[in-house]
């Protein structure tokens, strides 16, 4: 059964700073991973995802995600945290065209 | 840029009526899905849609749940006689591929309370 899991349920990091928000998974066969964000009374917004290939994805708003295979984890990045950032942050994963699995989240607070 | 919408934003019903939950999904998109978040747990998966009909549905997709789309524009969730465990946000998403690498895009939710 494929799974996600997002170990902080809370991440802080002061404005500037750099920030990283922890997925691991666990699925059968290759993963397409994604994250999505969620700011208050709006949807999930697709931020970026990884198919194949480079390992370090780009993807909106400055955010890019690392794909590790031996260590099956896919950690959201940036450089410098703005306070804009601030927001609950999922990882997803699903194999083929098996349904998506979420993680339950991470809220992410920047604090200027 | 196109977006998935939702109506309403929130519904209070009482236990043991029927919720017809509604969703417009980006216009040129083929494939559709429901997702529920209990309060406080993860995004769920509950059904897919494609050609009118179910692709895949979860467990917790019983009988008391229906997806239709009407016409050319909606697709709606619905609960037959609902229960104090379906009160949770109800996401639809569309997406223009089945294919496991294509993004789903999300609506806002409906949020849900079952008294």
């Amino acid at each position: 059964a494929q799974s996600v899991a997002q170990p902080e349920d809370q991440v802080n990091v002061a404005e500037g700073n750099p920030l990283t928000v922890k997925c691991t998974y666990s699925v059968s066969g290759n993963p397409y991973l994604f994250w999505y964000v969620q700011y208050p009374n709006r949807g999930l917004q697709f931020l970026l995802k990884y198919i194949t290939g480079d390992n370090l994805v780009k993807g909106s708003y400055g955010f890019e995600a690392e794909f590790n295979k031996s260590q099956t984890s896919f950690h959201l990045k940036k450089p410098s945290a703005l306070v804009s950032d601030s927001a609950l942050y999922f990882c997803a994963v699903r194999s083929g065209n098996t349904p998506l699995v979420f993680g339950k989240g991470t809220r992410l607070s920047v604090i200027a | 840029e196109p977006e998935v919408t939702q109506t309403p934003s929130h519904q209070v019903t009482q236990m043991g009526q029927e919720v017809i939950l509604r969703c417009v999904p980006i216009s040129n998109h083929l494939y559709f899905y429901w997702y529920r978040q209990i309060l406080g747990q993860k995004v769920e998966f509950l059904v897919s849609f494609y050609n009118n009909e179910i692709s895949e549905k979860s467990e917790i997709f019983d009988d008391q749940f229906s997806v239709e789309r009407p016409d050319g524009s909606n697709f709606t969730l619905k609960i037959r006689s609902t229960k104090l465990e379906d009160s949770a946000m109800y996401f639809c998403a569309s997406s223009s591929s089945r294919g496991g690498s294509y993004e789903q895009y999300f609506g806002p939710g409906t949020r849900l309370t079952v008294t």
